[in-house]
């Protein structure tokens, strides 16, 4: 059972469009975190959020926490091919240990 | 500064073999992990530790064990190596003071096991 469950699993588009990948859990998490993976190499920390409801940019990058902190999506506006990557929610517990918990994971391709 | 460092990046075991993993960072944080990635998966955690000497058990830590006998130094041992431990391992570092401790991650390993 993932604790943490990412849609969609898969996505092509065609650069220009936009997309938005969810994460969705039944738990409440003290924060979530976005990461992304370019092949043969370690998931690298794109954005932290803290406060249910909290928004946060990058660029072209929107990402939003639910209010319950129990939710988190990540948009993208006008994608390019350097987006391309596989993207990992990552949620911290309110107790217990003090590890990540990831998603499932989204693998988006961006074709030019 | 090199981050978090992991040997070997790619292993091929025979069944019933044994190996380490190893996984060194130099940003002197306390906190280190292994996480294991199967295809098209998320990542699972195996072990972990808060420190020198204090180590505990993840989602998924049968058939592997830990030390941490020093800060910098977290080798993960796989016992009788079985073909379900074919995978993808990453080590990974934080300084978890407060509850958003950012991880930082090795290149990974790549072990098959045949």
């Amino acid at each position: 059972t993932q604790l943490l469950e990412q849609s969609p699993q898969f996505l092509s588009i065609q650069e220009g469009e936009n997309l938005t990948v969810y994460c969705n859990s039944s738990s409440v998490f003290s924060s979530l975190q976005w990461y992304r993976q370019e092949p043969g190499e370690g998931p690298v920390l794109l954005v932290t959020v803290v406060t249910g409801g909290e928004v946060k940019k990058l660029k072209r990058l929107t990402f939003q926490f639910g209010d319950a902190r129990k939710d988190s999506s990540l948009h993208i506006t006008a994608a390019q091919p350097g987006d391309t990557g596989l993207y990992l929610c990552a949620g911290a517990r309110v107790t217990g240990r003090r590890a990540l918990t990831f998603g499932s994971g989204t693998r988006l391709q961006v074709q030019p | 500064n090199a981050g978090v460092t992991q040997t070997p990046k790619f292993r091929i075991l025979k069944i019933g073999q044994s190996m380490t993993l190893q996984c060194a960072q130099d940003m002197n944080h306390n906190y280190m992990y292994w996480y294991r990635q199967d295809p098209g998966m998320g990542l699972k955690l195996i072990y972990y530790s808060v420190g020198a000497g204090i180590t505990d058990k993840g989602e998924v830590p049968n058939g592997y064990n830990v030390s941490r006998s020093t800060t910098e130094d977290f080798p993960l041992r796989l016992e009788l190596a079985a073909p379900s431990q074919t995978s993808v391992y990453f080590c990974a570092s934080s300084y978890w003071v407060t509850s958003t401790g950012e991880l930082f991650f090795g290149e990974g390993s790549r072990l098959t096991v045949l």
